[in-house]
């Protein structure tokens, strides 16, 4: 049974960087598309990004140019990094794992990868951004 | 970004009464090298994270109740509960996964 594991709540100070890990025990990280979601209060949930087990990244556009996510695979697991937070960044945070579909192209002998859905969910901290 | 439009935005049902909820993406989300839809639908229930409940717009993941459905293909597709009961009572969110960034349905609170 796979567990994602998240660290407890935060209060920054606006301009600060927000640093978050998701420890991920009872399964591999090869083969799944490792990824961030939030949900601001009193709204839906927002995709930030991804992270396969080669390091590729995928990052929303609006979040793109101050987000980072990292995979340490010694230690098995991963992290969200946001700089200069403001107080539109106040939301809980989501870790969780996104499957992998592999689809073999005979033509070209290449596989293709999508992803397909987020299974396992971490059980989310808290961020406040407030002076 | 691929735009997702759920309705409604609300639903109150008593139980046992049929749900369903309707989700509409302003571009095709079926993936014509694999004819997949790249669509899937999330449970949320208050403090708890969500919980997937279908991919590929109709695979039922493991372990959710037969009496939720999944249907549709293109940019429409619906999400029904066929005798909601007590512990349904959620927020439910559609996801298209055909780009990024991976956009969610603002969401449909499921009340009793």
């Amino acid at each position: 049974q796979v567990h994602l594991q998240q660290g407890g709540a935060q209060l920054l100070k606006p301009s600060k960087t927000l640093s978050l890990t998701c420890g991920v025990s009872g399964g591999p990280l090869t083969g799944y598309h490792w990824s961030w979601v939030r949900q601001p209060p009193g709204r839906g949930l927002e995709w930030i990004g991804e992270i396969n087990h080669s390091g590729s990244t995928n990052y929303h556009p609006s979040l793109k140019s101050r987000v980072r996510i990292s995979l340490d695979t010694s230690k098995n697991e991963f992290s969200l990094r946001l700089t200069s937070v403001t107080a539109a960044d106040t939301a809980v945070y989501y870790c969780a794992r996104g499957l992998r579909y592999a689809d073999y192209s005979s033509p070209t002998g290449v596989y293709y990868y999508y992803f397909y859905g987020l299974d396992v969910w971490g059980q989310g901290s808290t961020v406040t951004v407030s002076s | 970004d691929i735009v997702v439009t759920q309705s409604p935005d609300s639903l109150a049902v008593s139980l046992g009464e049929r749900a369903t909820i309707t989700c509409k993406s302003n571009e095709t989300l079926l993936y014509s090298s694999n004819n997949k839809n790249f669509l899937g639908w999330y449970q949320h229930r208050a403090g708890l994270p969500p919980k997937l409940l279908f991919y590929w717009a109709s695979t039922r993941e493991s372990g959710v109740p037969d009496r939720f459905s999944a249907s549709g293909s293109g940019t429409e597709f619906s999400l029904t509960i066929a005798s909601v009961q007590a512990e349904d009572v959620a927020i439910y969110y559609c996801q298209q996964y055909y780009s990024v960034p991976y956009t969610f349905g603002q969401g449909t609170k499921v009340e009793i």
